[in-house]
């Protein structure tokens, strides 16, 4: 069971540089989100899916692109990195509201580091 | 704007010790609040309460939602040095949403 998987695990990048940061499910999960988490933030959504190609932003969205070309994958695309996007990445899934809400299952996370 | 309040922020007991760790909300459309618990990496799902004044239990953990009050508590009975982590609060709102909004979270220490 692979569940979500999220890749790289560990990344550096410098400022202004883009990046993609995958994430995949093996669960056909309609649902899928990213989230970041900063010390003492707790996990911001910053864009979610509620199926492929259909994509919405979620709190803080700014500097970050998601497409969902199909219901496994759901990249996150930093554009032109910056500092202040360094954090913990989190992706998750879970089946979508038509079969009664069910818990989003996370990813192990990505640790960026923007220099 | 929805608003999630977790506290203590951090706590450091003794294994043995009970804790009750606090979540309140403020959420327009409320469905269910749900309780996570991170170690080191992901985010792993506890509870989910939805009904006022019903216990979820599983193990020595156990946890109560108030909708009249708007907060929700999780007790850890006979901590353990395991218990330590990272326990986050998130809530969900009416409406079809899957959008969790997350507390800050409470990071228990368990010493032996």
């Amino acid at each position: 069971n692979a569940g979500v998987t999220q890749t790289p695990k560990f990344q550096v990048l410098k400022t202004g540089q883009s990046m993609t940061l995958q994430c995949a499910q093996d669960m056909n999960h309609e649902y899928m989100s990213w989230y970041r988490q900063d010390p003492g933030m707790g996990l911001r959504l910053i864009h979610y899916s509620v199926g492929a190609g259909i994509t919405d932003q979620g709190e803080v969205p700014n500097g970050y692109n998601v497409s969902r070309s199909t219901t496994e994958d759901f990249p996150l695309r930093l554009l032109s990195a910056a500092p202040s996007q360094t954090s913990v990445y989190f992706c998750a899934s879970s089946p979508g509201t038509g079969r009664g809400y069910q818990p989003q299952h996370f990813g192990d996370g990505t640790r960026l580091s923007i220099l | 704007e929805d608003k999630v309040v977790q506290s203590p922020l951090s706590l450091v007991v003794h294994e043995g010790d009970t804790v009750t760790l606090n979540c309140s909300y403020e959420v327009t459309n409320f469905r269910s609040l749900l309780w996570y618990k991170q170690e080191k990496k992901a985010p792993t799902f506890l509870f989910m309460l939805t009904s006022s004044g019903i216990e979820k239990k599983s193990g020595r953990l156990s946890s109560i939602l108030d909708k009249k009050e708007l907060f929700s508590i999780l007790n850890i009975t006979a901590t353990q040095t395991g218990d330590s982590a990272v326990y986050l609060c998130a809530v969900i709102r009416q409406g079809g949403s899957e959008k969790l909004v997350f507390g800050k979270g409470t990071k228990l220490t368990v010493n032996p």
